[in-house]
């Protein structure tokens, strides 16, 4: 089965400061998802990448899915106090429902 | 255009009580699905639709049913409540498999006590 595994666990980054995380899959991807949740809410899509080597931005989030499509990356660019939560990664398996990884809680401290 | 639906949001069960947690979506969308979030496990699916009449079992599915009777509506009941099933549960939906949206709805909050 489709296994995601999301590092780090979780990140505690100074306000205005650069992350990254990433996402890994021991299967080649068809798509990958990206998700925020904000604790204690619902979850939020970001970007959906599905080409290797593919790059998508949104603001101050950039994701990128490798060539060999086994491996994204979500990079936040000056972090801020709203990109506080957690992330989560979904693969798509073609024909069932997204996997996630465990996700990844970012904090970030003035 | 409401999207995903999900009720109750917050909700305390006694063990071995039943219920079912509502989904619903106005998007006509064929593919709905149900999730369960616990700390430190992301997202574990339980059941799932392909379409109404079609549903299939998931990752942890033990303990939970769902049926399709109509596109629009995808209930999950818990037929006797354990405190193991304590946990947010999401649903989603898309419009088919492969490269779409995929909407969540916001949450139910399950205390089993």
């Amino acid at each position: 089965s489709q296994e995601l595994e999301q590092s780090p666990q979780s990140l505690i980054v100074q306000e205005g400061k650069n992350l990254t995380i990433n996402c890994t899959s021991s299967k080649t991807l068809y798509g990958l998802y990206w998700y925020k949740q904000k604790y204690g809410e619902g979850l939020i899509f970001l970007m959906m990448l599905q080409k290797g080597g593919e790059e998508k931005s949104h603001e101050k989030i950039t994701a990128k899915l490798d060539e060999k499509k086994q491996q994204s990356s979500l990079h936040i660019t000056a972090s801020q106090p709203s990109h506080a939560g957690i992330y989560l990664c979904g693969a798509d398996k073609g024909n069932t429902p997204l996997v996630f990884g465990k996700g990844t809680r970012l904090s970030v401290i003035a | 255009n409401a999207g995903v639906t999900q009720t109750p949001k917050f909700q305390v069960l006694k063990t071995g009580q039943s219920m079912t947690l509502q989904c619903a979506q106005d998007m006509n969308h064929e593919y709905m699905s149900w999730y369960r979030q616990d700390p430190g496990m992301g997202l574990r699916l339980i059941h799932y639709s392909v379409g109404a009449g079609i549903t299939d079992q998931g990752e942890v599915p033990n303990g939970y049913n769902v049926s399709r009777s109509t596109t629009e509506d995808f209930p999950l009941r818990l037929l006797s409540a354990a405190p193991s099933q304590t946990s947010v549960y999401f649903c989603a939906s898309s419009y088919s498999s492969g490269l779409n949206t995929i909407y969540f709805g916001e949450g139910s909050w399950l205390t089993v006590v």
